[in-house]
């Protein structure tokens, strides 16, 4: 599985959209990208998924540069409530297509 | 539906002995995993199962042994408890489609003295 490199911290106002950076560079034509996110203590929650062309859904934006080495996830209006440890994944299907987290993102939305 | 759930929520033992974590999921889902994730850290992948009678190792199998017996409970073992062994035990589950999303429990804290 491809490499992952995300900022460690980031900060947000509250309401306004948060944009979370993640370098895949060795990714190679079959592996995804996947989103999780981590509130807390509880167990991880996913957020989004995509191949190579961008992908929205009701949590999140995914947008993937066109050369696949790198990708932006779009919180477009966060709130207090997505204070939490964010998780880029690049996984490649078979092999029981298990996830390698690396130690995420800690995205602190402030009032 | 209670998704995916973890017996017991903590767990304080001493080093050496043995324990049982439960895992169960009501999704009919054919795959599920067991993670670990110390301070700090990310989760790290310990044994995984693709099906009904099927495991196989992670990334940190060492001193754990699982079973899946039945489709729907995925049983992580501890036979010898060590301190290093302190850490939230996650387990999560998936439907068999190829890129279908993991579905997390709610973690066991273990700590081991």
């Amino acid at each position: 599985d491809a490499k992952t490199t995300q900022p460690t911290s980031m900060d947000c106002a509250e309401g306004r959209a948060a944009n979370l950076p993640c370098n895949h560079s060795t990714i190679s034509g079959n592996e995804y990208v996947y989103w999780y996110r981590q509130i807390h203590s509880q167990g991880p929650q996913y957020i989004i998924h995509g191949l190579k062309n961008n992908e929205t859904n009701e949590m999140a934006s995914l947008i993937i540069t066109e050369d696949r080495k790198s990708s932006t996830l779009i919180l477009p209006h966060a709130t207090l409530r997505d204070t939490a440890v964010y998780y880029c994944i690049v996984r490649v299907a078979g092999e029981g297509n298990k996830l390698v987290f690396g130690a995420g993102t800690i995205l602190r939305v402030k009032s | 539906n209670a998704g995916v759930t973890q017996t017991p929520k903590f767990r304080v033992l001493k080093t050496g002995q043995s324990m049982t974590l439960l895992c169960a999921q009501d999704m009919n889902h054919e795959y599920m995993y067991w993670y670990r994730q110390d301070p700090g850290m990310g989760l790290r992948l310990i044994h995984y199962s693709v099906g009904e009678g099927t495991t196989a190792k992670g990334e940190v199998p060492d001193g754990y042994n699982v079973s899946r017996l039945k489709k729907q409970n995925f049983l992580l073992g501890l036979e010898s408890a060590a301190p290093s062994q302190t850490s939230v035990y996650f387990c999560a589950s998936r439907g068999s489609g190829t890129y279908n999303e993991q579905f997390f429990g709610p973690g066991t804290r273990l700590t081991v003295l």
